[in-house]
């Protein structure tokens, strides 16, 4: 089972439009959370970070977490064609433990 | 400059082979971690280390073996190169538990 599950996609969004990606986790002790975005054949990048319930926001980012549903989720407003990426949740949870997602792909039209 | 280097970028290998991919960071960061990620498996841990007295294996450590040298350098080497371990390999970082890491430019390996 894995621990960080998160649809493959193509999730294909129109620019200008909200692209909403999602994560659940299964590990309860998960305390950090993560969100970095991956261009093909290159390494992933940072976008946002979170560790309490509620929403952050930066810039066209927003993170949202639930503990007590074990999700998390990232909305990119005003997208881009340069969005396009494969976006990877991570969580953190026991002793040095970080587990990535498979990642999902988004699209955005032009 | 890149916080955190990988050398080669890119290597091509015959099988039996040794190889050692090498990875440096200049953003003091004690906690260093080799991944590789392969096309629908995502990234999966080989091995990881607190500092230099500190090495640990991850989920696929078989048949890779790492050297911390310093803080700031940790090597992943390939004592015998088979095809499957064909992949793109990371070096990433972090400053301690529960902190975000920050991921080197990545090796694409192929072994032939």
């Amino acid at each position: 089972q894995k621990e960080v599950e998160q649809n493959s996609g193509p999730l294909s969004v129109p620019e200008g439009a909200i692209a909403s990606l999602n994560c659940t986790y299964s590990d309860r002790g998960s305390q950090s959370f993560f969100w970095y975005r991956q261009y093909s054949g290159k390494s992933p990048e940072l976008i946002m970070s979170i560790y309490s319930n509620g929403d952050k926001e930066d810039g066209r980012f927003t993170a949202q977490l639930n503990k007590a549903s074990q999700y998390v989720s990232l909305l990119i407003r005003d997208s881009q064609p340069s969005d396009s990426a494969t976006y990877l949740c991570a969580s953190s949870g026991g002793y040095q433990k970080v587990t990535f997602g498979t990642g999902t792909k988004l699209q955005v039209i032009p | 400059d890149a916080d955190v280097t990988q050398t080669p970028r890119n290597r091509i290998t015959k099988t039996g082979k040794r190889i050692m991919l090498e990875c440096s960071q200049t953003k003091g960061h004690d906690r260093m971690y080799w991944y590789r990620q392969d096309p629908g498996l995502g990234l999966r841990l080989i091995y990881y280390s607190f500092d230099v007295k500190d090495i640990n294996k991850g989920e696929i450590s078989d048949g890779y073996s790492v050297s911390r040298q310093a803080q700031a350098k940790f090597s992943l080497s390939l004592e015998s190169a088979i095809p499957n371990q064909t992949a793109l390999y990371f070096c990433a970082t972090s400053l301690g538990i529960g902190y975000e890491q920050y991921f080197g430019p990545g090796t694409r390996l192929t072994v032939t």
